[in-house]
């Protein structure tokens, strides 16, 4: 499976963006990049996923680099609500990679009210 | 409409024991994912079930086993329970779609320790 390279934490002031980066440098062209997140004491949740172009959900916005070596998880105004585990998970269609979530250590974002 | 939803909430059992965890997907997912979120290990991903058939399978022992039954809830079984496998088993639910972009959604977890 390619690697995903996350800082292990970011802190945020409450209402202000935040930008969590994520770098997969051995990004192959078939592979979609996910974002999940985890809240204290519960399950993992879907965010968003893109394969080239900019996506934008309710939740928050994706931007990935021209190479696709690297993308952004944008949260426009953090909330207390987003303090979570954040993780970058790459995935491709086919392989021993076939549907599963490879999660890797991820960035623990702080929200500061 | 209802999520995942696994049970039991926890579960204590003893070393060399067995122990069987459940999860009851989404209404209309069809496929279902077993994970296991040790300390210090992370989330790693264990078995995938998809219209009753094992698709694939994490880098763990056969003690671990499961099966999916025809409503498409699932059992996740682990033989000769080791201290190691105390942890939060997470179980998620998806529909059959393209793999490399379904969305796979969470439950609760079964935390599960093992003395």
């Amino acid at each position: 499976d390619a690697k995903t390279t996350q800082p292990n934490s970011m802190e945020s002031n409450e209402e202000e963006p935040v930008h969590l980066p994520c770098n997969h440098s051995t990004i192959s062209g078939t592979d979609y990049i996910h974002w999940y997140r985890q809240l204290p004491s519960q399950g993992p949740e879907y965010v968003i996923h893109g394969l080239t172009s900019n996506v934008n959900n309710r939740m928050a916005s994706l931007a990935i680099a021209e190479d696709r070596k690297s993308s952004t998880l944008i949260l426009h105004r953090a909330t207390l609500r987003d303090a979570a585990v954040y993780y970058c998970i790459l995935r491709r269609a086919g392989g021993t990679s076939y549907g599963k979530l490879t999660f890797g250590q991820g960035t623990i974002l702080t929200v500061h009210p | 409409e209802a999520g995942v939803t696994q049970s039991p909430t926890h579960l204590i059992k003893t070393r060399g024991q067995q122990a069987t965890l459940r999860c009851s997907p989404i209404s209309g997912h069809t496929s279902v994912y077993w994970y296991q979120q040790a300390l210090g290990l992370g989330l790693q991903f264990l078995l995938w079930y998809d219209e009753g058939e094992e698709r694939n399978r994490g880098n763990f022992p056969p003690r671990f086993s499961g099966r999916q039954f025809p409503n498409y809830s699932s059992e996740l079984n682990v033989n000769a329970l080791e201290l190691e496998d105390s942890a939060l088993y997470l179980c998620a639910s998806s529909l059959a779609v393209a793999r490399s972009t379904d969305t796979q959604y969470f439950g609760p977890g079964t935390r599960l320790t093992v003395l």
